[in-house]
């Protein structure tokens, strides 16, 4: 247990289905980031929130929609996606966004697109 | 930009023999690196870091040295178990540009037969 969880663990969706993945943690952590980890290819920075702040946008497309209501809290909301988009969506915290404080990750939610 | 480099797997085993898996990287300024570990349908954990030059990151039985002169962090462990079986992530955080961002290899995975 890292303290950090995630809801779903697994998603399966059409690709005209809205959906949205939930993160929590439980660190007391101020940044929180969304990572996409597909087969074969380094994890993907999505979207970093430092204070409830949007601070980073990895030129993601709009049909993945970060929110972050409070510091504990992160979701991605997702509508329209492709089976491209399949993949594990990767959650993490840190303390704050300085270099040397690790990321914490939760255990991923599995999504999969048909 | 910033880049990690690291050994393609999968790498397969016998239990207790020594592991070294390679990692590059190409960093501006002075980055703080780090080894996360994925075990079969988990999150990435943090298994060590280091954050300046010969410095060295233990845990578990896995060490890492952070060599400046030839900017490499490579995982070393002396006898490996069966439950080191996973996937190993080489990862690095820069002290300066997008400080927020970390950046991660493809991954090695690590197969150990009893």
């Amino acid at each position: 247990e890292t303290g950090v969880t995630q809801t779903p663990r697994h998603l399966v969706m059409g690709m005209t289905n809205k959906k949205s993945l939930k993160c929590e943690q439980h660190l007391g952590h101020n940044a929180m980031y969304w990572y996409k980890q597909s087969a074969k290819k380094p994890l993907e920075l999505m979207f970093v929130y430092s204070l409830e702040e949007r601070v980073e946008n990895n030129s993601v497309p709009s049909r993945f929609s970060p929110e972050c209501p409070n510091s504990s809290h992160l979701f991605l909301h997702l509508h329209t996606l492709q089976p491209e988009d399949s993949a594990l969506y990767l959650c993490a915290s840190s303390h704050d966004l300085a270099d040397y404080n690790e990321q914490f990750f939760g255990p991923g939610t599995r999504l999969t697109v048909l | 930009g910033n880049s990690v480099t690291q050994m393609e797997g999968p790498v397969t085993l016998s239990e207790e023999a020594f592991l070294t898996i390679n990692c590059t990287y190409t960093a501006t300024g002075y980055p703080s690196l780090f080894w996360y570990v994925q075990y079969p349908g988990e999150g990435l954990q943090l298994l060590l870091k280091a954050t300046k030059a010969d410095d060295k990151g233990s845990n578990k039985g896995f060490e890492a040295t952070y060599r400046k002169e030839t900017t490499s962090f490579h995982l070393e462990k002396g006898s490996v178990q069966v439950s080191d079986s996973a996937v190993y992530f080489c990862a690095l955080r820069s002290s300066s540009g997008s400080a927020r961002q970390l950046t991660f290899g493809s991954g090695t995975q690590l197969t150990v037969l009893p």
